[in-house]
């Protein structure tokens, strides 16, 4: 069966700390991956996205995540965290057919000032 | 250009009475997803819909749950004889595409209370 595994459910960084989420997924075949991010009380938005090509993908506010076919990862990565990066990010992939698209449980990130 | 829009944003709901949900897609988006998220659980993918057609209804419970995409008018996500089981956020998403590299947008999602 197809899913997405986050392993760190709960991160506490300082600011300026340097960020890594984990993601593996388990899919056969053609697979496109995501990160979202939910802000407090905000819906999710697209933080990046690998369809194919270059396997690291920049994404907005300075995030990127390198899709490593070989371990099955996606991992997010920021280098320098910032309190507004306080929020809940979720790996997602689907199977490139169409969107079905399934997500991890989420990680909540906890940036203290 | 508005977003995906969902409503009502809360919806309490005592045992047995039903639920609607609605979502209104991005303008000119066809395609729409239906999402659960439980608490400390992630998204869960329930359905998926195009314009008077069901795509994929693998992850919704086969009983009390429905979903409708109609030609005119918003999505609708229909939970008859609600339990507290139900109670949940509930995330509807579009795309301009079902295939391919289309982008879902998300929309602020509804929480179900169930008393």
């Amino acid at each position: 069966a197809q899913s997405v595994s986050q392993h760190n459910h709960h991160v506490i960084l300082s600011e300026a700390a340097s960020l890594e989420l984990g993601c593996n997924y388990s899919y056969g075949g053609t697979v496109n991956l995501f990160w979202y991010v939910q802000y407090p009380g905000q819906h999710l938005q697209l933080l990046l996205k690998y369809f194919s090509g270059d396997p690291l993908v920049k994404g907005i506010k300075g995030f990127e995540a390198e899709f490593i076919k070989s371990k099955f990862s996606f991992n997010l990565r920021k280098p320098s965290v910032q309190w507004s990066d306080t929020a809940e990010y979720f790996c997602a992939a689907d199977s490139g057919g169409y969107q079905k698209v399934t997500f991890g449980t989420g990680t909540k990130l906890q940036v203290i000032p | 250009n508005a977003g995906v829009m969902q409503n009502p944003r809360h919806l309490v709901r005592r045992r047995g009475q039903e639920a609607r949900l609605r979502c209104s897609p991005m303008k000119g988006h066809s395609h729409v997803y239906w999402y659960r998220q439980l608490p400390e659980e992630g998204l869960k993918f329930m359905v998926y819909l195009q314009k008077e057609n069901i795509i994929d209804e693998s992850g919704m419970p086969k009983e009390r749950f429905s979903a409708e995409f109609p030609k005119e008018g918003p999505s609708i996500l229909r939970i008859q004889q609600v339990v507290r089981g139900d109670s949940a956020a509930y995330f509807c998403a579009s795309s301009l595409g079902g295939a391919g590299s289309y982008e879902q947008y998300f929309g602020p999602g509804t929480r179900l209370t169930v008393t």
